[in-house]
């Protein structure tokens, strides 16, 4: 069993909807993050949280809104999405500072229609 | 600019054979590397990483090699199950600012035949 939780596992959304991603993990970790993995491609990284304060924005659009409420949940807000959005949403946490590994968590598949 | 480049898409080994994963980077700023494997529906889970300045790290049938100098990596399995069928990542990573972002390449397709 993965340590970290994504909810829901799978979301369609229109393109006028607003939902929201969750992550959840206790293993105590103070960094988290937000990957993206499109179809038959490696994850891209979009978001850093580190000790709650986003730390690493990769020039995500606006429509994509990350939330760190505390130091165990992590959340996506999404608003106005477009078709090319489909992908699978991957979570991660890791101990802040040094190479720790990321722990992923099984991730949302979203569908854009 | 793909940084991390994993240029066999997929690999078939039978069972109890070596399987060898290679991986090539270009940046050289990269002070640590990874190894994942995902199964479909899963996310990724960590295998075995390895420091820049080491060249070797074994974790039990998992083992991960650095030529630094070619920049290129490769995880070696030993020997292969038919569990271990997967796709296998490997990612680069740096430390400071960049910390937590992990560079990953295409993915190989490993297939172990009992």
């Amino acid at each position: 069993d993965t340590e970290v939780t994504q909810t829901p596992k799978h979301l369609v959304m229109g393109m006028t909807n607003k939902k929201s991603l969750k992550c959840e993990q206790h293993m105590g970790h103070r960094a988290m993050y937000w990957y993206k993995q499109k179809a038959k491609k490696p994850p891209e990284l979009m978001f850093v949280y580190s000790y709650e304060k986003l730390s690493i924005n990769e020039s995500v659009p606006s429509r994509f809104s990350p939330e760190c409420p505390n130091s165990s949940l992590l959340n996506l807000h999404l608003h106005a999405l477009q078709p090319e959005d489909s992908a699978l949403y991957l979570c991660a946490s890791s101990p802040p500072g040094g190479y720790s590994p990321l722990h992923f968590g099984n991730g949302t598949r979203l569908t854009v229609t | 600019d793909q940084q991390v480049k994993q240029n066999s898409p997929s690999l078939s080994v039978q069972e109890g054979r070596i399987s060898i994963l290679n991986c090539d980077y270009t940046n050289s700023m990269f002070d640590y590397f990874l190894w994942y494997k995902k199964y479909p529906a899963e996310g990724p889970t960590f295998l075995i990483s390895i420091s820049s300045i080491k060249d070797k790290n074994e974790d039990g049938r998992f083992t991960v090699f650095l030529n630094k100098s070619a920049k290129h990596l490769s995880l070696h399995i030993v020997p292969s199950q038919p569990g271990d069928s997967a796709v296998y990542f490997c990612a680069g990573g740096g430390g400071g600012t960049s910390y937590g972002k992990l560079t990953f390449g295409q993915g190989t397709i490993l297939t172990v035949h009992p």
